[in-house]
């Protein structure tokens, strides 16, 4: 089974309010990764954990926190939405950071 | 900091056409390079890889690296309805904690039955 599964699929949340996105994949990946999609824009990488070692990205690194409880489990969390939150958020796991990416399908986020 | 760019932004090809997307990047350090597929409703998934100069076929796609001249490229021989989707382009560099991804904004593609 290949399957990263997000949860929600779809998140209504109010500017100010926190926000958590969970994630997980039963593959037994190494790493997980958070990664921000607007429309017309790329990908953006947010974070990712390498086992349980996490690395943020330098100019998100205020805006989103994450946890990893255990080899299948990641979440991210926005404790203050505001208005630029709002985007696709993709969650993906690997065997290594240089392997390729299984996807989820996706946690659509509006801020309003 | 790494830059991916994609062209064209959109392509339409009529079914049974070849359809050719171009990735160029900036940090000659690039390691790895990937092409994913989109569809409607989906997360994007790997398509193929190339790690090294030259041609890599798998069925009707063909990609081609470039190192020197910072270029990598896809092409979709015989194009089907199937095929209509956005395409990104993304490649690994070293980074701290392993390799990071950098993707391109993609391309999408309309394969026109």
């Amino acid at each position: 089974d290949t399957t990263v599964k997000q949860n929600p699929r779809y998140k209504l949340a109010r500017v100010g309010k926190p926000v958590n996105l969970i994630c997980s994949q039963t593959m037994n990946h190494d790493t997980m990764y958070w990664y921000q999609k607007k429309p017309n824009q790329a990908p953006k990488l947010l974070l990712f954990y390498y086992d349980k070692i996490l690395n943020r990205e330098a100019d998100t690194f205020e805006k989103f926190q994450s946890s990893r409880p255990n080899n299948s489990f990641c979440s991210l969390y926005i404790g203050s939405a505001g208005l630029e939150y709002s985007a696709m958020y993709l969650c993906a796991s690997s065997p290594g950071t240089s392997y390729e990416q299984y996807f989820g399908p996706g946690t659509r986020l509006t801020v309003l | 900091q790494q830059k991916v760019q994609q062209s064209p932004e959109s392509l339409i090809v009529p079914e049974g056409g070849m359809a050719s997307l171009n990735c160029t990047f900036s940090d000659r350090n690039s390691q790895y390079f990937w092409w994913y597929r989109q569809h409607s409703g989906e997360g994007p998934k790997a398509l193929m890889s190339i790690f090294s100069n030259g041609d890599k076929k798998e069925g009707r796609f063909t990609a081609h690296l470039n190192k020197a001249s910072l270029h990598v490229s896809l092409h979709i021989k015989d194009s089907q309805p199937s095929d209509s989707a956005l395409y990104f382009c993304a490649v690994s560099i070293p980074s701290t904690g392993g390799y990071k991804v950098v993707f391109g904004s993609g391309t999408r593609l309309l394969v026109s039955p």
